[in-house]
């Protein structure tokens, strides 16, 4: 298994610019999340998804769009990149509740700058 | 002390210490807990978890340490190494809510040979 995967590693946008990252697991997790990471921040949850299908927001989501047509993919939206947006960005997945482990597996991260 | 602004608190160990990071959290109705290692560069990596029926939950080299009264968690490594050297976050959770965790800011270990 590939586990989660991210692409890309690295990306350089301009301020009004859009773009995709992606992200793909391959353990039939349910769940799925997207993450962003700050200098001396923790992780803050930007959206998840409970299913294909099924979107909600978490702590930061303005700016960011996602959508779950298959279990596998949830890619994440920057309609317009702005420079507060610059940060590290990271996908994880995880079982469903009732199968006993909560445990969340990260992506390696996207790592955007917008200038 | 807790840093704050852009640096994270650090832990700094020699190499064989035994280390112990700390972490608060913040809701009461939280009743289960993670600790994620992260290495420079890497997403987090699940270390341990305990529910909030345990008060103490050991791993290899690893224990973790609930206190409910103080809303308090700790992470013990036993004969810390030079590979443990990472930033640690505790995660918090509500069995029953959205089961996606929240994150604590994390804790910068550095080990030194």
């Amino acid at each position: 298994n590939a586990g989660v995967t991210q692409t890309p590693k690295f990306q350089v946008l301009k301020t009004g610019q859009s773009m995709t990252l992606q992200c793909a697991q391959d353990m039939n997790h349910e769940y799925m999340s997207w993450y962003r990471q700050d200098p001396g921040m923790g992780l803050r949850l930007i959206h998840y998804s409970v299913g294909a299908g099924i979107t909600d927001q978490g702590e930061v989501p303005n700016g960011y769009n996602v959508s779950r047509s298959t279990t596998e993919d949830f890619p994440l939206r920057l309609l317009s990149a702005a420079p507060s947006q610059t940060s590290v960005y990271f996908c994880a997945s995880s079982l469903a509740p009732g199968r006993g482990v909560y445990e969340q597996y990260f992506g390696p991260g996207t790592r955007l700058t917008v200038t | 002390g807790e840093s704050v602004g852009l640096h994270l608190p650090t832990l700094s160990v020699q190499e064989g210490d035994n280390s112990i990071i700390n972490c608060a959290y913040s809701n009461s109705a939280s009743d289960y807990f993670i600790w994620y290692k992260q290495e420079s560069g890497k997403g987090p990596q699940f270390i341990i978890d305990i529910r909030s029926n345990m008060d103490k939950r050991q791993g290899q080299r690893v224990t973790v340490l609930l206190n409910k009264t103080v809303k308090h968690l700790s992470l013990q490594i036993a004969a810390t190494q030079p590979g443990d050297s990472a930033v640690y976050f505790c995660a918090e959770n509500i069995e029953g809510g959205s089961y996606i965790p929240t994150f604590g800011r994390g804790t910068s270990l550095i080990v030194h040979p």
